[in-house]
């Protein structure tokens, strides 16, 4: 039971580039979420999805897309990489209305 | 809309001292509360959470929260602090009428010193 994974753990991006960062779960939740860290912010929340098939904006969602591919896999897509994207990057699941469970993180730098 | 207040940036305690970390909210209902702690370069490890009924509630790790109402508050409290407390800590509210949705404080960081 691996819980959340996130791939990559650490990316480096030039201005304009794309990327897709990665994230699954084994706990069969059917909520999962995007949130982004920087210092003295807190945890602001990108994208969540409350099922398969579903998402919707959260706090802080230009600049960001996302797909629910299954009930498992949730990704977030940067289509053109900005510098005030450099952010840690977790990804989390929930049973509906339980805690959330959260990844270890991405550490994307954009230059 | 809902919020969370971490109003220290920063905690000192000496080990084997008691330790609070304070939280105030904003939430129109009943809140649900979360704690969740980060260790370095680490994702972030729930510790406790109130849904309803006692207004101390127990934890991971030997923390506690007291919810207060009156106050809309939810300090996490733990009576002999460790070396290896030291982390940053972050309360969450989430409105019990919206969907799952948290909503996260700046975070607090807890230095434990020897």
């Amino acid at each position: 039971n691996a819980g959340v994974t996130q791939t990559p753990k650490f990316q480096v991006l030039k201005t304009g580039q794309s990327m897709t960062l990665q994230c699954a779960q084994d706990m069969n939740h059917n909520s999962m979420y995007w949130y982004r860290q920087d210092p003295g912010m807190g945890l602001r929340l990108i994208y969540y999805s409350a099922s398969e098939g579903t998402t919707d904006k959260g706090e802080v969602p230009n600049g960001y897309n996302v797909s629910r591919l299954n009930k498992r896999e949730f990704s977030l897509r940067l289509e053109s990489a900005a510098p005030s994207q450099t952010s840690v990057y977790f990804c989390a699941s929930s049973e509906d209305r339980g805690q959330q469970f959260f990844g270890p993180g991405t550490r994307l730098t954009v230059l | 809309a809902q919020s969370v207040a971490q109003p220290e940036d920063q905690v000192n305690v000496a080990e084997g001292n008691p330790l609070t970390v304070k939280c105030t909210y904003s939430v129109s209902g009943n809140p649900y509360l979360f704690w969740y702690v980060q260790y370095p370069n680490r994702g972030l490890q729930f510790l406790l959470k109130y849904i309803t009924g006692d207004n101390l509630v127990k934890g991971s790790y030997g923390f506690e929260a007291e919810f207060n109402k009156s106050q809309t508050s939810f300090h996490l409290k733990k009576p002999s602090a460790l070396v290896s407390d030291s982390a940053l800590y972050f309360c969450a509210v989430r409105d019990p009428q919206g969907y799952s949705t948290l909503t996260f404080g700046k975070g607090t960081m807890l230095l434990v010193s020897p």
